[in-house]
């Protein structure tokens, strides 16, 4: 159980064109999704969290205006980079928490690896 | 700033000894925690939770918590080369969100 897909699994996409990623949770509902930047060799940064039906949380440093999130279901987030530019470059990887399971335990979907030339 | 602490490593095990890695946290009210293994290139995939003090057994993993000194270790008994990957530390510091430490690369010596 606690099946989380993403999607694309890799997009390489020109300066200025805006992408984005869909992540969904397969066997279970969730009301809050995370969504993590990871660069090379780095350890994973929150960049927001997001609420079925509300407005997305989002971390210091993270402009929302850039990364914008929509939790619209309760088996779906998106995440789309607007206007991407070469330093957007980064593997995102989206998690969802099961209310059902064992509290606060986040799964984790395959990321995508965004590459902006 | 709530913080979590992990050696970077490299740590490296002979294969079948025991491989342990420890994490440190930096709030004494934590409640949860976890390991999550990482491969190179992949997301995390979760070991084990822990929210009592003491030993939690799952298989060849042990994950030991000691709340009083803030401190949680993963054991892997007799070490595989699949077991080779980064290790995440991650604590809920009582807000829903995760906070994880840069993690530990392991790597099994066959």
């Amino acid at each position: 159980g606690a099946v989380v897909s993403q999607h694309p699994s890799r997009v390489i996409c020109k300066s200025g064109t805006s992408v984005k990623i869909e992540c969904r949770s397969l066997d279970f509902q969730a009301t809050t999704m995370f969504w993590y930047r990871q660069f090379p060799k780095k350890s994973l940064m929150l960049m927001a969290t997001s609420n079925e039906g509300s407005k997305a949380t989002y971390e210091q440093g993270v402009e929302k205006d850039k990364f914008l999130i929509n939790h619209a279901s309760l088996t779906l987030s998106t995440l789309t980079v607007t206007s991407a530019h070469p330093e957007d470059s980064s593997f995102y990887i989206c998690s969802a928490r099961d209310p059902s399971g064992s509290k606060d335990t986040q799964y984790f979907g395959p990321g995508t690896r965004l590459t902006v030339l | 700033q709530k913080e979590v602490e992990q050696n970077s490593g490299p740590l490296s095990v002979p294969e079948g000894a025991i491989a342990s890695l420890n994490c440190t946290y930096s709030d004494r009210g934590s409640q949860s925690f976890f390991w999550y293994r990482q491969y190179s290139g992949k997301s995390p995939e979760l070991i084990m939770f822990i929210y009592s003090n003491g030993d939690k057994e799952d298989g060849r993993f042990t994950a030991q918590l000691n709340k009083a000194s803030q401190y949680v270790s993963l054991l892997i008994r007799d070490s595989q080369p699949s077991d080779s990957a980064t290790y995440l530390c991650a604590v809920n510091f009582g807000n829903e969100k995760l906070t994880f430490g840069t993690g530990t690369r392991l790597t099994i010596i066959p």
